[in-house]
């Protein structure tokens, strides 16, 4: 069964701080990594999809960096802002399988 | 901006109820796919759908569940008798093809079972 953990599970921060969280996964049979942003009522919107080791993107404030050896990735928020406020998903792609979450992260930002 | 649109946003039935639920994937999208949150729980995959038939499904998937393309737009997911464990987030998300593209999610049905 695949695993993917994401951490911390919340995190609450002050508007203008930078943060950064977590996702594991296996680093075996790997294909791509999505990451997804979703705020309550809404759909979960896609931020990136990371398919190389060592691949690094950005979209304004946020940023997502890959290790594929050793099944993880980051996400990056430079001077959070209150619109900030939501749960990012990650997702694992092995390609020929669906997308296995994880629990996502809920993040706060509090101004 | 094309989106994958659900209906309804929230549906309260009642346990041995069936409900359907709706979703109009992307036009040019190929590949469906049916997820639930229960919530507090990861997002799970229930079914993906490609060439007019199921491609695969979880355990979840069981002959309470169904899929269907009635008519090339919408794609709807039917419980036909429902459990109070089935209440869930239920969402639908489409793709265009192969490689690396995402996947575009709808903004989900809320189903309660009572």
């Amino acid at each position: 069964i695949l695993n993917v953990e994401q951490s911390p599970q919340s995190l609450h921060v002050q508007e203008g701080d930078s943060t950064n969280f977590t996702c594991s996964f296996p680093s075996s049979n790997f294909y791509a990594l999505h990451w997804y942003r979703w705020e309550t009522a809404k759909s979960p919107e896609a931020l990136f999809v990371m398919t190389l080791n060592g691949d690094e993107k950005k979209k304004g404030r946020i940023s997502a960096t890959l290790n594929t050896k050793e099944g993880y990735s980051y996400l990056y928020i430079k001077g959070s802002q209150p619109e900030d406020s939501a749960t990012y998903l990650c997702a694992f792609d092995s390609g020929n399988t669906p997308l296995v979450f994880g629990k996502g992260t809920r993040l706060s930002v509090i101004a | 901006e094309p989106e994958v649109t659900q209906t309804p946003s929230h549906q309260v039935t009642q346990m041995g109820q069936e409900v359907i639920l709706r979703c109009v994937p992307i036009s040019n999208h190929l590949y469906f796919y049916w997820y639930r949150q229960i919530l507090g729980q990861k997002v799970e995959f229930l079914v993906s759908f490609y060439n007019n038939e199921i491609s695969e499904k979880s355990e979840i998937f069981d002959d309470q569940f169904s899929v269907e393309r009635p008519d090339g737009s919408n794609f709807t997911l039917k419980i036909r008798s429902t459990k109070l464990e089935d209440s869930a987030m239920y969402f639908c998300a489409s793709r265009s093809g192969t490689g690396y593209n995402e996947q575009f999610f709808g903004p989900g049905t809320r189903l309660t079972v009572l």
